[in-house]
């Protein structure tokens, strides 16, 4: 089974630009998750969702940050303008049902110059 | 607030030989789950054990083993015959089970080498 899959993997970008960062889950998992990590302050969830609907978005930095769940197979996180301070790497993970075990995809490292 | 400590930032063991990570944690739920994470170089989060609180029985898989104390708030990670691929950092985390949310809390994390 093909786990959770993140993309692009790198991204390079100047501070201003748009970033759109994209997860598909793993298949019938119903509960998807956007974390940050950084060495300043660990990893950290941003937000996520059951069934496709934002529950807790309480960790999403600013309005600079925006996520979305259209459907139950993809999911996007939006940093519009970037900024060198959101350079991290983020992750993207999914469980079966909200308390069961999160299974992380390989992370999207954002570099914003 | 619920909060993950690891105190212990790196830690070093032998091929062949046992390390226990440590970790504890602090929290008023009552039923919850507890993991360890590693993540090798590569940033990839794998999963390694996972614990849910109302057993008593310690987690094992394979090499890895916890010791669970839930009256301590304590959940360290035993690894037993060291191999070089489990050189990583490893995260210890905490999960409530049901409630209104149910992010994972993770501590800093101990970054573990292994000699040959």
């Amino acid at each position: 089974d093909a786990g959770v899959i993140q993309s692009p993997r790198h991204e390079v970008t100047e501070m201003g630009q748009e970033v759109t960062l994209r997860c598909k889950p793993i298949s019938g998992h119903n509960s998807l998750f956007w974390y940050r990590q950084t060495m300043m302050r660990g990893l950290e969830l941003l937000i996520y969702f059951n069934n496709n609907v934002p529950i807790d978005d309480s960790g999403m930095p600013e309005d600079r940050f925006s996520a979305k769940m259209p459907n139950a197979s993809f999911s996007t996180l939006k940093i519009q303008p970037s900024e060198p301070r959101d350079s991290a790497v983020y992750f993207c993970a999914s469980s079966l049902y909200q308390s069961e075990t999160q299974y992380f995809g390989p992370g999207t490292r954002l570099l914003v110059l | 607030a619920q909060t993950v400590t690891q105190s212990q930032p790196e830690m070093s063991v032998q091929e062949a030989e046992t390390v226990t990570l440590s970790c504890t944690y602090d929290t008023s739920e009552s039923d919850y789950y507890l993991f360890w994470y590693k993540q090798p170089p590569s940033r990839q989060m794998i999963l390694v054990i996972r614990q849910e609180a109302y057993k008593q029985q310690n987690a094992t898989e394979n090499r890895f083993s916890v010791n669970f104390q839930k009256a301590a708030k304590s959940f360290s990670l035993k690894i037993s015959d060291s191999q070089l691929g489990d050189a990583a950092m490893y995260f210890c985390a905490w999960g409530a089970n049901g409630g209104a949310t149910n992010k994972l809390i993770f501590g800093t994390g101990t970054l573990l080498a292994v000699q040959p």
